[in-house]
């Protein structure tokens, strides 16, 4: 089946720092990978996605690029802001017969300290 | 502005009641999905419909049921055998099933079993 591995959190940086969370998937045939992210209390948000190999998905200052050699979608960012702090997941739609349905990982908590 | 609308934010409910969560969207999407948030567990779906009157199962279905009666409202019943309801439940659309469409998402509605 398919499946989304993420690195575990919570992740705790200061402001200006790198960001880098680790994503690796499993799927059949060619899946699309996505970023989401929620801000407490509230819904997720799309934050980048990538529909093929090799693309980049970029947004914000984010940016994820489509590995299908190592089967994986780490997110990155030069330099967080303490608005940044939120849940980051990763997502697959493995298109085919899954009737738009995603499957995410675990989610990784990010906290920025100024 | 275009959009997903779930009420109420928060529910409170008592053990042995069923409680029905409202989703709306406006987005003229045809498919829509629930989705349960446990904390470190990431999302998990309950149901998904790709057309209005039709619905199916999906991971975890058992004590909830839905409806789709309308292409904007997709409700969410969670019923006296759900054993463990306490969670965060988001409710999710999308313009098409093929892979490359994301998914937009409700703000959320928080229920607790008193």
């Amino acid at each position: 089946g398919n499946s989304v591995t993420q690195m575990e959190g919570p992740v705790t940086l200061s402001e200006e720092a790198f960001l880098t969370i680790n994503c690796t998937y499993t799927a059949t045939g060619y899946p699309s990978l996505f970023w989401y992210v929620q801000y407490p209390g509230e819904g997720l948000q799309l934050l980048l996605k990538a529909t093929k190999a090799d693309d980049k998905g970029s947004n914000k200052g984010f940016e994820a690029t489509y590995r299908k050699e190592t089967t994986s979608f780490h997110l990155e960012k030069g330099s967080v802001q303490v608005s940044d702090s939120a849940v980051y997941f990763c997502a697959l739609h493995a298109g085919g017969t899954s009737y738009g349905k995603l499957t995410f990982g675990q989610g990784t908590i990010l906290t920025v300290h100024p | 502005d275009g959009g997903i609308t779930q009420s109420p934010k928060y529910l409170f409910r008592k053990e042995g009641q069923n409680v029905t969560l409202s989703c709306e969207q406006n987005l003229n999407h045809d498919a829509m999905y629930w989705y349960r948030q446990d904390p470190g567990q990431g999302l998990r779906l309950i149901y998904y419909s790709q057309i209005v009157n039709d619905f199916q199962k999906g991971d975890i279905a058992e004590g909830y049921s839905v409806s789709r009666e309308k292409k904007e409202s997709f409700p969410l019943t969670v019923t006296s055998a759900q054993k463990n309801p306490t969670a965060f439940y988001l409710c999710a659309s999308t313009r098409g099933v093929v892979r490359d469409n994301e998914q937009f998402f409700g703000p959320g509605t928080r229920l607790t079993v008193l």
